[in-house]
């Protein structure tokens, strides 16, 4: 699969649990990003990454712990989440940062806590 | 803070007719504003989308107006189609942020 791919793409969990979200993107970009897609919300922005380095972060609750080891990989690690933290995950990347460069989205995964 | 509102929420057509979905945004920096297309369990695609330095971009059925002034900007799709049937998203650049916000998603029904 090229573009932007996601593993896996349905997770449940338990509140004890630890588990990684992960996401790679096959276009040479530059920037990453993390996005919760809740019912009835807008696309939440969680975490920015620009040539590796974590340039937004907002105000996400620490069980949320990002990795971005290199451009193509970005990871989103979990643990002890809330039944409230069940959503649509989206990763998804652009040539740059800064909000002016067309973002390609991955098909996400949906996580389910119990 | 910074934010973007769509209207309306839900949109209902019969095949044929036109489609207008509406934005306004906060900031008066941002110089981009693309829609992204949602179809029920994938994920979101960018159909179209238009930089400040233009006040009207078209691409087939489907054409984005910008007015930088009112702060506000349009989504339009003529002779929908059910295949048009989704969620549609529209998005601004926010400079103070450095990121796009995202409009809370206008869900369009096209009925044959």
């Amino acid at each position: 699969e090229t573009g932007v791919t996601q593993t896996p793409r349905h997770l449940v969990m338990g509140m004890t649990n630890k588990k990684s979200l992960k996401c790679e993107q096959h276009l040479g970009h530059n920037a990453m990003y993390w996005y919760k897609q809740s019912a009835k919300k807008p696309l939440e922005l969680m975490f920015v990454y620009n040539f590796k380095e974590q340039t937004e972060n907002n105000s996400v609750p620490s069980r949320f712990s990002p990795e971005c080891p290199n451009s193509s990989h970005l990871f989103l690690h979990l643990h002890t989440l809330q039944p409230e933290d069940s959503a649509l995950y989206l990763c998804a990347s652009s040539q740059s940062g800064g909000g002016t460069d067309t973002q390609y989205f991955g098909p996400g995964t949906r996580l389910t806590v119990l | 803070g910074e934010n973007v509102e769509q209207h309306p929420s839900t949109l209902s057509v019969q095949e044929g007719d036109s489609a207008v979905i509406k934005c306004t945004y906060s900031d008066s920096a941002s110089n981009y504003f693309p829609w992204y297309k949602q179809e029920l369990g994938k994920r979101p695609q960018l159909i179209i989308d238009i930089r400040s330095n233009v006040g009207e971009k078209k691409d087939q059925r489907i054409a984005v107006t910008l007015n930088k002034t009112a702060k506000h900007f349009s989504l339009h799709i003529t002779e929908t189609q059910p295949e048009d049937s989704a969620v549609y998203f529209c998005a601004a650049s926010m400079r103070s942020q450095g990121n796009l916000i995202f409009g809370k998603g206008t869900k369009l029904s096209v009925k044959p």
